[in-house]
């Protein structure tokens, strides 16, 4: 049983245009909930991240947004860049400081 | 440069033998933690430490085992007793408090011969 589900497997996106990357989540207990980016062979990197008191978050080029109500959130990226193409993993946690990870979105920007 | 360096890269296991993937940290981190991906699937926590000489299980800590005697190391070996290791390692850490991982390794790729 899922508990966070990113749905699209890979997304593409011309440069230049936003990229929006979705991720929906069952438990109404999470409170805390991360993006992480991935290059091929190598570990995640944290990207940001976004507590349920808010509703919006955004540093630079990258914006979150919760949905409570929806259990969704999403990571939008605007403009978009060639080295933005990755793996995009949503991750979720509660009191117990335990992450859900979601199984990824593959960003492809094309030029 | 601070980081976490995991070695070796690329591991390959014989069906019943133990095998020790290493994890090392200069970041100063208190807390590290162990994950597997499976393709298709979300990273799932194996073994994660919040101080030195002091572990607790994740949600798939069967057939694997950990140790903590130094701040900056968290070595997993994956047992025999794990019917399924093929997969890719991660291991991670995060500050004193912070129990979201905010760094990780490159990763270990293990198969099984």
């Amino acid at each position: 049983d899922q508990q966070v589900k990113q749905n699209s497997p890979s997304l593409s996106v011309q440069e230049g245009r936003i990229s929006i990357l979705n991720c929906d989540y069952t438990n109404s207990m999470f409170d805390y909930f991360l993006w992480y980016k991935k290059y091929p062979a190598e570990g995640p990197t944290f990207l940001i991240s976004i507590s349920s008191i808010k509703d919006k978050n955004e540093d630079g080029r990258f914006t979150v947004f919760l949905n409570k109500s929806a259990k969704h959130l999403s990571l939008h990226i605007v403009p978009s860049q060639p080295g933005d193409s990755a793996v995009y993993f949503c991750a979720a946690s509660d009191s117990n400081y335990q992450l859900i990870w979601g199984a990824g979105t593959k960003l492809i920007i094309k030029p | 440069d601070g980081g976490i360096t995991q070695s070796p890269k690329y591991l390959f296991r014989k069906e019943g033998q133990n095998v020790t993937l290493s994890c090392e940290q200069n970041l100063n981190h208190d807390a590290m933690y162990w994950y597997r991906q499976d393709p298709g699937q979300g990273l799932r926590l194996i073994y994660y430490s919040q101080i030195v000489n002091d572990f607790q299980k994740g949600d798939i800590a069967e057939g694997y085992s950990v140790s903590r005697e130094k701040k900056e190391s968290f070595p997993l070996t994956v047992t025999s007793a794990q019917k399924n290791p093929t997969a890719f390692y991660l291991c991670a850490s995060s500050t004193t408090g912070g129990k979201v991982p905010q760094h990780f390794g490159d990763g270990t790729r293990l198969s099984i011969l």
